[in-house]
């Protein structure tokens, strides 16, 4: 089976950076996937990890360790539209695709 | 990367009724999946769609309950069977374009009165 824990919700202010973490215990493991999702619409990627370390791209960057069962979302210089809710999502890969979902963080940018 | 179309973007149904939503992918695509996202939760995944055989439904959904089809690579459609007001919910479609990448579509917000 899959678990994937992350924190509910988080605050932060504009300008500033916030780490999402995400940790998961899984069967089968075959990357780690970050998603933005503004409410009521649909989640957009964000990013893609398969090996261990931190990815960047832009604001957003994305760790990874595969033998801690631990993944993190960084965002930096936080704008308010940053304000969404973020979903850590397990690949379980070996001819699945399928991906597990944690709860999602919803990330809150005040001024 | 991949557009993925959905239609009904959203619908108000009667209980008892069927509905099906359509998927329509802009390009050819292997894996194709049906998520459920309900009020305040994250996404559930109901079935992976398989082209041109039964769909591989997760623990807890059924094929009576929500039928899929499957009949090419750009295309799939997921119906809602007897619809109750549990079954309200964001239906989401999404294609898996590489090992890296699943794109979702804008999803289908069922009510069900």
């Amino acid at each position: 089976g899959q678990n994937i824990d992350q924190p509910t919700e988080m605050t932060a202010t504009e300008g500033a950076i916030v780490q999402i973490n995400c940790t998961y215990q899984t069967s089968g493991f075959n990357g780690l996937f970050w998603y933005q999702q503004h409410a009521g619409e649909a989640p957009t990627f964000l990013s893609y990890n398969v090996l261990d370390g931190l990815e960047e791209k832009g604001r957003f960057s994305s760790f990874l360790s595969r033998s801690k069962g631990y993944s993190y979302l960084l965002l930096k210089e936080l704008q308010m539209k940053d304000s969404a809710s973020y979903l850590c999502a397990a690949y379980s890969g070996a001819g699945s695709y399928q991906l597990t979902f944690g709860k999602g963080t919803k990330l809150s940018v005040i001024p | 990367s991949a557009v993925i179309s959905q239609k009904p973007s959203r619908d108000i149904c009667q209980r008892g009724t069927s509905l099906t939503i359509q998927c329509q992918v802009d390009s050819q695509v292997t894996m194709m999946f049906w998520y459920r996202q309900q009020p305040g939760q994250s996404l559930t995944l109901i079935a992976t769609a398989n082209q041109g055989s039964e769909a591989t439904y997760e623990s807890g959904f059924v094929i009576d309950k929500f039928p899929i089809s499957r009949p090419n690579l750009t295309f799939s459609t997921l119906t809602v069977s007897n619809m109750s007001p549990e079954d309200s919910s964001i239906y989401l479609c999404s294609a898996q374009v590489s090992a890296g990448e699943l794109f979702f579509g804008e999803g289908s917000r069922l009510t069900v009165l």
